[in-house]
């Protein structure tokens, strides 16, 4: 059974430049988890989904981040216009119970120049 | 002052040698507490979970949790060098849009050695 499925692996852009982080989270579960980790913060909760809808964008950092799932099957995460310090890794995790048992993804890491 | 406190290590044993991870937490609303190892360049994975209080066992792995005391403890018995990687807590409480939030330590990496 596949798990979190996450594209692109590697992405580097530059500065003012949109960016699109893709998530395919595991069939069945019901909720969508989006982090972002740095050296600095450790790993973050940006904002999760539950059957589709958001429930918590508390965590976003500002508005230049937004965040989607049409489906059950696909999420997105947009950075527009991107800056340096967006730099890390984002991960999307998916659980069937809420918090608990979260299945992470191998991640997405993203560079801008 | 964050809520979710852990000591980053680096921590290195020897192969054979128990590891004692430690994390404390100032929200007593916190009633699930995990524990996930993330290797180098990975996303993390469940290790265990655990309700409220009290300790849970799985083969070389046992978690504790004090709720009295706001400290939970992942114990690994006879470590191996594939138990290096970074170990991080997790704690969530169960009301309202917390439900689906988890909050993270910061995260200790371990090193075991042969």
């Amino acid at each position: 059974d596949a798990g979190v499925i996450q594209s692109p692996r590697h992405e580097v852009t530059e500065m003012g430049q949109e960016v699109t982080l893709r998530c395919k989270p595991i069939s069945g579960h019901d909720y969508l988890f989006w982090y972002r980790q740095t050296m600095m913060r450790g790993l973050e909760l940006l904002i999760y989904f539950n059957n589709n809808v958001p429930i918590d964008d508390s965590g976003m950092p500002e508005d230049r981040f937004s965040a989607k799932m049409p489906n059950a099957s696909f999420s997105t995460l947009k950075i527009q216009p991107s800056e340096p310090r967006d730099s890390a890794v984002y991960f999307c995790a998916s659980s069937l119970v809420g918090a608990r048992e979260q299945y992470f993804g191998p991640g997405t890491r993203l560079t801008v120049t | 002052q964050k809520e979710v406190e852990q000591d980053p290590g680096p921590l290195s044993v020897p192969e054979g040698a128990i590891v004692s991870l430690n994390c404390t937490y100032s929200n007593s609303a916190f009633q699930y507490f995990m524990w996930y190892r993330q290797y180098s360049r990975k996303g993390p994975e469940l290790l265990m979970y655990t309700y409220s209080s009290g300790n849970k066992e799985d083969g070389r792995f046992t978690a504790q949790v004090d709720k009295s005391s706001k400290y939970i403890s992942l114990f690994i018995r006879d470590s191996q060098p594939s138990d290096s990687a970074t170990y991080l807590c997790a704690m969530s409480d169960t009301g309202g849009t917390s439900y689906g939030k988890l909050t993270f330590g910061q995260g200790t990496i371990l090193t075991v050695h042969p």
